[in-house]
Formats: C-alpha cells, structure tokens, sequence
C-alpha cells in the first residue's frame, strides 16, 4: 500500500527565505505526482503536476522535482512571502491506472513579515 | 465562472439523521470528485464521476454513503444514517481532464464541514 510522508510538518521562517518542502513515498510505481496548496477553510490548488518521466516543474517562483528511484519529491519556494502562508500537499497516482491518489498529511507554513 | 459551488458550507446534525452535501461543477467540467478530509486520516478521495457515470467508489467508506450526478451540473452526497465518525470536511472538485491526463488540474470547492452530534 502505497504511503506518502511529508516533512517537516510544519514551518516557521521569516520573509525572503527560499524554502524546500519533501514529499516521500514508499512505491516507486507512480504515474504522476502533483503539489497542492490549501487555504485554511479552503479547498486545495493545484500548483504543480510531475509525470513520472518527468525531473521537475516549474511555476513562478515554484519549482517541483522528482526522483522516483528514490521515492522522493521536492517543492522549492524561491524568496518566500507572506502570501505563501499555507498548508502544501503532496499527492501520487499510482502506476497501474488507479484513479485514487494518495495524499501526504501536508507541511503547514507560516512566512513571517 | 463562480468556480465550484459546494452547500451547505456548515453542517450540524444529530447522529441518525440523513445529510446530504451538494456540489455544482465549474460548467463544462465533465470530471467530478469527492473527497473527505479528517485530521486522522488526511484527505482521502470518496468517489469519482465521468461524463456524469461513477467511475471509481472503492474510497467509499461505507454502504451508509452515496453518491450521485443526475446530470452534468449537480451532484449529492448523502450518508444515511450519520454517525460522530463522519464528521469531516467534505470537498468537492471537478475537471476538464480524466484524471490521470497529463494536463489534469482539479478545482476545488470551499468544501462542508460536517459535525455529527
């Protein structure tokens, strides 16, 4: 059974730091992987998706890797802001065309002016 | 567009009672999920549709929960009877995409939080 572990849990810097978030998961049978981002009292948004033929994504100041060998997945936020204050998710398909991803317990992050 | 529209956004019930949650897709989306989000177990994928069809039920937790999209523009949840376990907040999303495309981004509603007295 497929289990995604996302450290830290939690996190608290200050304004301008560039941050690495990591997502691990236990099978490297993976189809794709994808980070969200949640709002507390919000749903979640989509910020990247990684096939996994894919090395990584990039959006903005966001930049997702992947090395499935490994089981491991990392989201670099460049000059951390304020606005970036959120819980992050990491979720996988699995290789074998199940359309039931499996989330990570997410890393809550607070950016501090 | 309003994006995707979920309702009540706040629920409290009595344990028994039958709830059913509601969800309005973003028009044109023919991919719809619901999902459940629980301090415990984290966010865990209900059900999903295509083309208004349940695709996929195996998240399902139980019989005392049901899904369904009488057309492309509407879809219900409903958990008869509700028990304290069930309190979540449930999450609707839809897309443009089947899941597992390339381009799937998923749009997600503000979601319901359900409290089972």
């Amino acid at each position: 059974k497929q289990e995604v572990t996302q450290i830290p849990a939690a996190l608290s810097v200050p304004e301008g730091e560039n941050l690495v978030l990591n997502c691990s998961f236990t099978d490297s049978a993976i189809y794709n992987l994808q980070w969200f981002r949640q709002d507390p009292g919000k749903g979640l948004t989509s910020l990247l998706l990684i096939q996994s033929s894919q090395r990584e994504q990039t959006s903005g100041r966001l930049n997702a890797s992947l090395d499935k060998s490994s089981g491991r997945s990392t989201l670099y936020i460049a000059a951390s802001q304020p606005g970036d204050s959120a819980t992050y998710l990491c979720a996988v398909h699995a290789s074998g065309g199940s359309y039931i991803p499996t989330f990570g317990r997410g890393t809550s992050l607070i950016v501090h002016p | 567009d309003a994006g995707v529209i979920q309702s009540p956004r706040h629920e409290v019930t009595e344990m028994g009672q039958e709830v059913t949650l509601r969800c309005k897709p973003i028009s044109g989306h023919n991919s719809l999920f619901w999902y459940r989000q629980t301090m415990m177990r984290g966010l865990e994928l209900l059900i999903y549709f295509n083309n208004n069809v349940p695709i996929d039920d195996s998240g399902m937790p139980e019989d005392r929960f049901s899904a369904k999209m009488p057309n492309a523009s509407f879809s219900t949840l409903k958990i008869q009877p509700s028990e304290p376990r069930d309190s979540a907040v449930y999450f609707c999303a839809s897309s443009s995409r089947a899941p597992l495309s390339a381009k799937n981004i998923q749009y997600f509603g503000a979601g319901t939080r359900l409290s089972v007295l």
